[in-house]
Parts: C-alpha cells; structure tokens; sequence
C-alpha cells in the first residue's frame, strides 16, 4: 500500500520560516505535491516535485528526496493568511495511469502575531 | 468563473435515503477525479475519468455508490441508501491530460450530512 506521514500541527509567528516535513511508503509514483486548504475551502495546488531537488515558488518551496522517501514544504515570511492545512500527495502511477492523488493526513499551520 | 464547479454545496439526508451531486469540471480538461475527505483527513480518491470512460474505482467505493461521465463533460456522483458513515465532503478534481506539474483543480465540495 501507500502511506504518507506528516506532523498534525505545526505553530509559528508571522514572519519568520516554517518547513513541513513528509515521509512516504509508497513505490511507482510520479512526483510529490503539496495542496493548501482553507477551512472550509478546497484544496489549492501550491507546488510539484518531479525530480529530486528543489522548487521554488514564490515564499514556497518544496524539495523531493526519492532516495529517502522525503519531501517538505518550506514556507517563508509567512503570513497571517498562511494559517491552513497542508497535505502532501504523491501522484500515483498504477496500472491504468490514472494520475490520482495519494494524500497525507495533512498538517494544520497556526501562524501567531 | 472557469474554475470546478460542485452543486449541491451542502446536502442534508435522513439515512437510507439516495442523493446524487454533480461536478462540472473545467471545460477543457478531460480528466475527472472524486475524493472523500472527512474532518482532519487528507482526501481520498474514489474514482477517476477519462472523457467519458471510468478507468478506476477505489475499494472505498461500496456497491452502493456509482459514478457517471456520460458525455465527457459533467459528472455524477449517486449513493444510494445512505449510511451515517458516508457523512463526508465529497470533492471534485479536474486536470488535463498533459500537464508539466500534474495539478489537480478542486472544486468547493459537497458537504453530505447524514442523519
């Protein structure tokens, strides 16, 4: 099967960083995303990993270690309106090719004043 | 608004009862996506689309749940004889066939309530 582990919550101040850690249990996978979700609101793409290495978006960052079976979103200068949920979601390549998302349980950030 | 559209928002059912949701999804994408996410989970896929053909069903989706994509364009999704345990918010995706990063576009969800 395939399993992803993330922190449940993790609490930090207004700007200063943030890095949300995933391990994965997971074999034949595309790449590593990460989705924000607001409460009550629908996921939103926030970045993707295909290689191993580091992407850059923005104050978002995410990085892939196949070799570890490890990835994390890396939030800079954050931000009230950063408070939310993050998953982490491996895209599956199973038999029929269908793309579909294996997600974590998701990680709730708490940004304080 | 181009973006996933979902309707109804909320639905409230007595158990046992049937009820059906609807995704429009973004008009040129031709793959189509449910998931079931339930509070303090992440989402889990239920079924994927291809245009109109359904390529994949989860083993959480019971006898009692069936998916239609019949022309391509907007999907269905049915439970029938609803359980408490199907309380949940089911979320529609889209995405196209090709596509560098892989997103998927969610919709706002269908929150059910089964009493």
């Amino acid at each position: 099967g395939q399993s992803l582990e993330q922190p449940s919550e993790v609490t930090a101040v207004e700007g200063a960083i943030v890095q949300i850690n995933c391990t994965y249990q997971t074999s034949g996978f595309y790449g590593l995303s990460w989705y924000q979700q607001h409460d009550g609101g629908a996921p939103t793409f926030l970045s993707y990993n295909g290689l191993d290495g580091l992407e850059e978006t923005g104050r978002f960052s995410s990085f892939l270690s196949r070799s570890d079976s490890y990835g994390y979103l890396l939030l800079q200068e954050l931000q009230m309106k950063d408070s939310a949920s993050y998953f982490c979601a491996v895209r599956f390549r199973g038999s029929s090719n269908t793309g579909k998302l294996i997600f974590g349980q998701g990680t709730t950030l708490q940004v304080k004043p | 608004d181009t973006g996933v559209s979902q309707d109804p928002r909320h639905k409230i059912t007595k158990r046992g009862q049937n009820v059906t949701f609807r995704c429009d999804p973004i008009s040129e994408h031709n793959r189509l996506y449910w998931y079931r996410q339930t509070l303090g989970q992440g989402p889990e896929f239920l079924t994927y689309f291809q245009n109109e053909a359904q390529l994949e069903k989860s083993r959480l989706l019971s006898d009692r749940f069936s998916a239609e994509r019949p022309k391509g364009s907007f999907s269905t999704l049915e439970i029938q004889r609803t359980e408490q345990g199907d309380s949940a918010m089911y979320l529609c995706a889209s995405s196209p066939t090709s596509g560098g990063n892989n997103e998927q576009f969610f919709g706002p969800g269908t929150r059910l309530t089964v009493l």
